[in-house]
């Protein structure tokens, strides 16, 4: 079965770090563009930032541009958020999600395949 | 960035009614449009990729069409499982962009 599963939400005082990470299963890890996805309390989706399969082509959000930073691990089929200098606007759900291609955009040379997989989610609370 | 504008942000159907939703690109994106679905409490579900190509396992009650900046996901005869937020994405360019949802209530 394909799946993704989120890790190292938790709560978080304003200025400081956090790694989330997201573990896969069911499918060839490596072959697929990876991306995290956030979602505030009542509101929409926001894209935060993606990575290719090979894990050397990395986008980011311009508002987390700087402060959050992409990896992954395809020999542990593990992607991670480095999450520092957190506000009060970082705290949301953020979701992993997986990509129908190994590139994140198409002008990268991706596909139209959407992002078919997602996990459930993990929570980040920013209070002080 | 390009900004992805849908419309209506929400709306009140029957069931059996056609739903249509509406998504404008702010430039040119070809047909790299997709669609969720996201229920309450959970994660979005891939309705539609490429603007029109049903992802496996979405009932054909469910289309999409368009190409370059204006695009419509349609709910052919709305269902009681229907009643959700639909979330249109652009993949084209980075930073890829969601719209800003929109909401499909009980009449």
């Amino acid at each position: 079965e394909v799946q993704l599963l989120e890790s190292g939400g938790g709560l978080v005082q304003p200025g400081g770090s956090l790694r989330l990470s997201c573990a896969a299963s069911g499918f060839t890890f490596s072959k697929y563009a990876m991306s995290w996805v956030r979602q505030a309390p009542g509101k929409g989706l926001e894209w935060v930032s993606g990575i290719s399969g090979s894990g050397y082509t990395t986008n980011y959000a311009d508002s987390v541009r700087g402060r959050l930073t992409i990896s992954r691990d395809n020999s542990k089929n593990t992607l991670h958020l480095l999450m520092s200098s957190l506000r009060a606007d970082d705290a949301a759900v953020y979701y992993c999600a997986k990509s129908g291609s190994q590139w994140v955009a198409a002008v990268q040379g991706g596909s139209g395949y959407g992002m078919d997989v997602w996990g459930q989610g993990t929570t980040v609370t920013v209070s002080s | 960035d390009i900004q992805m504008t849908q419309s209506p942000s929400s709306l009140s159907a029957s069931v059996g009614d056609r739903v249509t939703i509406t998504c404008r690109a702010s430039q040119s994106i070809s047909n790299f449009l997709n669609w969720y679905q996201q229920e309450p409490g959970k994660a979005p579900k891939l309705l539609i990729y490429g603007a029109s190509s049903l992802q496996s396992g979405v009932p054909s009650t469910f289309s999409g069409s368009g190409s370059g900046t204006d695009f419509t996901l349609t709910i052919s005869s709305l269902q009681p499982e229907d009643f959700a937020t639909y979330f249109c994405q652009q993949i084209y360019s980075p930073p890829l962009t969601f719209g800003g949802g929109t909401k499909v209530e009980i009449k």
